[in-house]
């Protein structure tokens, strides 16, 4: 059975700070590993990172996996009131033809100003 | 705005109803995922369509049905509701092919009294 942890489960920092995510996981046949982040309704989709060891980055949004490891990082710098949101973690694997996603149980990141 | 459109926006029904909701995937996009969202389970794959024919199953209680139309819009129907399906139901859509993200819609909340 697929599995995702993600750590910490809540976080409270000031406007400013960096924070870093992260996403451990085990999946059968892996296909990628994609972040999320969700405010009050959907999970808007940030990145999707398929390769190890190459940084994927948005604005003040950058994540990296390692394949090796098994593990994924978000890091958020100079964070805004507006980051605040559960940040969701996603791996896709298992059957042929099938790409469902298993989530973590998600980081709720609380910026405070 | 994802693009993919759910209704109702929020359900209200009674335990032992049946409710149908509905999802419109973004233009393009051949596959639909139904995910259910609780507080304790986290976000949890239900079942995925492509093309008009099922895909996979996850977790999908055997009173819960799904179908793709040939407009490709999809209904999760539920029946015989308990209080534990109180939920938010979330419809998801992609290309299909391996590496394209899933995106969401905004969810379909159902409380059940």
């Amino acid at each position: 059975e697929d599995k995702v942890v993600q750590s910490p489960l809540s976080l409270v920092v000031h406007e400013g700070d960096t924070v870093t995510l992260n996403c451990s996981y085990e999946v059968t046949n892996f296909r990628s590993l994609l972040w999320y982040k969700q405010e009050k309704k959907a999970p808007t989709f940030l990145f999707m990172l398929t390769s190890s060891g190459i940084e994927k980055k948005s604005g003040r949004l950058s994540s990296i996996l390692d394949k090796k490891e098994l593990f994924s990082i978000l890091n958020i710098t100079a964070t805004q009131t507006g980051d605040s949101a559960v940040y969701l973690c996603a791996v896709c694997g298992s059957g042929a033809g099938s790409y469902q996603l298993t989530f973590g149980k998600g980081t709720k990141l609380s910026v405070i100003p | 705005d994802s693009g993919v459109t759910q209704t109702p926006k929020h359900l209200i029904t009674a335990t032992g109803q049946r409710v149908t909701l509905r999802c419109s995937p973004r233009s393009g996009d051949l596959s639909v995922y139904w995910y259910q969202q609780s507080l304790d389970q986290g976000l949890q794959f239900l079942i995925q369509y492509y093309n008009g024919e099922e895909r996979a199953k996850g977790n999908i209680l055997e009173r819960f049905s799904a179908q793709q139309f040939p407009d490709l819009h999809s209904e999760l129907n539920l029946s015989s509701l308990e209080l534990g399906d109180s939920a938010l139901y979330f419809c998801a859509s992609s290309g299909g092919q391996i590496n394209q993200p899933q995106h969401f819609g905004d969810g379909t909340r159902l409380s059940i009294l």
